[in-house]
């Protein structure tokens, strides 16, 4: 298996974009992850997935922040509009149902610039 | 709310061993996990531990788990400069559809030649 896939796994752009950010789970994974990475907070769960339906928002910083999960097999990011405080490492990841411990596979990162 | 904690920074020298500890509050745990994060890439699963465990040891790495005191550490034996790398720690939480891991900031193990 190929492991998480993210896309792009840099992204540039300027203050007031529309950002999407995008994951393939592994296959046959039943939950999905997306987390973001800075200096300063850590690593903090945005919001999570189980069999494709959003379980808990709670970590997603506003409104500006958006998540989707059409299929078992996609999901995206979305932050519209960016701004330069939004600038951080954008993780997904998936864990297995029922896998031992229900640990979680991540993908490389979407490293996110807002200028 | 759950917390995991962990302290920010060690430096050791090569083939020393380290030791990276961690508390958490939620004694409902079952699982607690290890991660590795290398610059520039995503958290790799090291090893986990059941909570009806006291040790576990795979290869070079030990988990030491304390329920008593909600204390978990890692040693790793004969620390090699490849394992210079951030670890983080972190607990799982939940049931059902409704589960997560609860994350520490990480710490930095600095391998020194």
């Amino acid at each position: 298996d190929a492991g998480v896939i993210q896309s792009p796994r840099h992204e540039v752009t300027e203050m007031g974009q529309e950002v999407t950010l995008r994951c393939k789970p592994i296959s046959g994974h039943n939950s999905l992850f997306w987390y973001r990475q800075t200096m300063m907070r850590g690593l903090e769960l945005l919001i999570y997935f189980n069999n494709n339906v959003p379980i808990d928002d709670s970590g997603m910083p506003e409104d500006r922040f958006s998540a989707k999960m059409p299929n078992a097999s996609f999901s995206t990011l979305k932050i519209q509009p960016s701004e330069p405080r939004d600038s951080a490492v954008y993780f997904c990841a998936s864990s297995p149902e029922g896998g031992a411990g229900y640990e979680q596979y991540f993908g490389p990162g979407t490293r996110l610039t807002v200028t | 709310g759950e917390d995991v904690e962990q302290s920010l920074f060690l430096s050791v020298r090569e083939g020393d061993s380290s030791v990276i500890n961690c508390t958490y509050t939620d004694s409902s745990s079952t699982y607690l996990y290890w991660y590795k994060q290398e610059p520039g890439a995503g958290l790799q699963l090291l090893t986990y531990i059941f909570s009806n465990m006291d040790m576990k040891q795979d290869q070079r790495l030990t988990v030491l788990l304390n329920k008593k005191d909600k204390h978990l550490s890692l040693r790793i034996a004969d620390t090699q400069t490849g394992d210079s790398a951030i670890y983080f720690c972190a607990e799982f939480e939940g049931a059902g559809n409704n589960r997560k891991l609860i994350w520490g900031l990480g710490t930095s193990l600095a391998v020194n030649p």
